[in-house]
């Protein structure tokens, strides 16, 4: 199995430009999630899904919109890209039930630049 | 409402041990752990939960103070494969996803 599955794995964006973020699992898990990992602040939520058809803000959604297209696949997406979204993103999805009492694999992470 | 996680980083050498503690300004239900080799993703290591209950790796030992909210992961007998950053996570106020603390990076050296 695949697990989760981030693409693409790099990207380099100019200010201003657009661009969505893969994610995919095959572990027939409910909830997804988005996080950003920039050096010293650990991984922060921007956005998840705890089952199909809802999302919902974390912890620092401003700039990003998501969309849970179906159960496997969950994008995020940047309208506008700013040099203050350079980071490393990782996607995770843990299986249904309660967020505090499933383990959450990630995918390996699609590191981001933006001029 | 981010877990606060001490110390920052911790250097060892093979065969020593170390602490690394977790707290939470807010009642928990469970505390996650989880480390990340440099360039890696994040590796799910254990759950511990309110109750006593703990879920995952067999080899490195925690405990949860729920009263407190606090909690502690215990790495013993340190390997060189030890070696990355360690990350606890705590449920976010909604009870519907987890935040994590901002790392603690544990070297440890031959």
């Amino acid at each position: 199995n695949a697990g989760v599955t981030q693409t693409p794995k790099f990207q380099v964006l100019k200010t201003g430009q657009s661009m969505t973020l893969q994610c995919a699992q095959d572990m027939n898990h409910n909830s997804m999630y988005w996080y950003r990992q920039d050096p010293g602040m650990g991984l922060r939520l921007i956005y998840y899904s705890a089952s199909e058809g809802t999302t919902d803000k974390g912890e620092v959604p401003n700039g990003y919109n998501v969309s849970r297209l179906n159960k496997r696949e969950f994008s995020l997406r940047l309208e506008s890209a700013a040099p203050s979204q350079t980071s490393v993103y990782f996607c995770a999805s843990s299986a249904v039930g309660p967020s505090w009492d499933q383990p959450q694999h990630f995918g390996d992470g699609t590191r981001l630049s933006i001029l | 409402q981010q877990p606060v996680q001490s110390p920052q980083a911790v250097i060892l050498r093979e065969g020593e041990d170390a602490v690394i503690n977790c707290s939470s300004s807010k009642a928990l239900y469970s505390v996650h752990w989880y480390r990340q080799k440099h360039g890696e993703a994040p590796v799910f290591l254990m759950i511990l939960l309110k109750g006593g209950e703990q879920k995952g790796h067999d080899k490195i030992s925690a405990s949860f103070n729920e009263k407190k909210q606090q909690s502690s992961l215990y790495l013993t007998a340190s390997q060189l494969s030890y070696s990355g950053t360690y990350f606890c996570g705590t449920e976010n106020q909604a009870g519907t996803a987890l935040i994590f603390g901002k790392g603690t990076t544990l070297s440890v050296s031959s």
